[in-house]
């Protein structure tokens, strides 16, 4: 496998639910990314782990938790939503302190909160 | 603060016709980084070009071009002899650089480009 690969591609959970989102990369980066995306609005950053440690967390709410258990790996645990929640997540890597370089994205997990 | 506006909520071009696609951007960071990247309806961010600030000439990547206008703030891209393929959401995005070396990305709300046969 190359890339980004985000399981599962599509989530539908109930507002007491418990679920992980869970995103691989392959690319030997040591930067990643979850992003949200919902209708009609721009992409916002949610996290990013740097070198397996979290370094932004942009006001984001606690029913959102993210895990970076090694560099290849991140995962965003999810419980007690609400449907506003609703939303496209994007996980996305990249290689720190690189000028030139891009960040791969994946996917996407389509999750929807009933 | 950084940010990123796409006016064109949606775009239409006939195949095999070129296509402009408008950003512009507001940064006071003199180092940054301009992208495009495309969205196709699966969900995944492809990316397609990249623009440094310090570059002194546009990028071009295959049948994308960057029309990076410094003075102006704008970084609009240009899709030659479209294809029905190149059908998507588009985003254009700046890169700012974190002290810890990360990029934090802002994006814009995107353009939506379909291709007429």
């Amino acid at each position: 496998e190359t890339g980004v690969t985000q399981t599962p591609r599509h989530l539908v959970m109930g507002m007491t639910n418990k679920k992980s989102l869970k995103c691989e990369q392959h690319l030997g980066h040591n930067a990643m990314y979850w992003y949200k995306q919902s209708a009609k609005k721009p992409l916002e950053l949610m996290f990013v782990y740097s070198l397996e440690e979290r370094v932004e967390n942009n006001s984001v709410p606690s029913r959102f938790s993210p895990e970076c258990p090694n560099s290849s790996h991140l995962f965003l645990h999810l419980h007690t939503l609400q449907p506003e929640d609703s939303a496209l997540y994007l996980c996305a890597s990249s290689q720190i302190g690189g000028q030139n370089t891009e960040a791969f994205f994946g996917q996407g997990t389509r999750l929807t909160v009933v | 603060a950084q940010k990123i506006t796409q006016t064109q909520p949606g775009m239409f071009v006939q195949e095999k016709e070129a296509v402009t696609l408008d950003c512009t951007y507001d940064t006071s960071d003199p180092s940054y980084g301009l992208f495009w990247y495309k969205q196709p309806s699966s969900g995944e961010m492809i990316f397609l070009i990249y623009q440094g600030s310090y570059d002194q000439q546009n990028a071009t990547e295959g049948r994308y071009s960057l029309n990076f206008q410094k003075a102006r703030k704008s970084a609009n891209l240009v899709i030659s002899a479209s294809q029905l393929g190149d059908s998507a959401m588009y985003f254009c995005a700046m890169r700012e650089l974190r002290a810890g070396g990360y990029q934090k990305v802002t994006f814009g709300t995107g353009t939506k480009l379909q291709v007429i046969p």
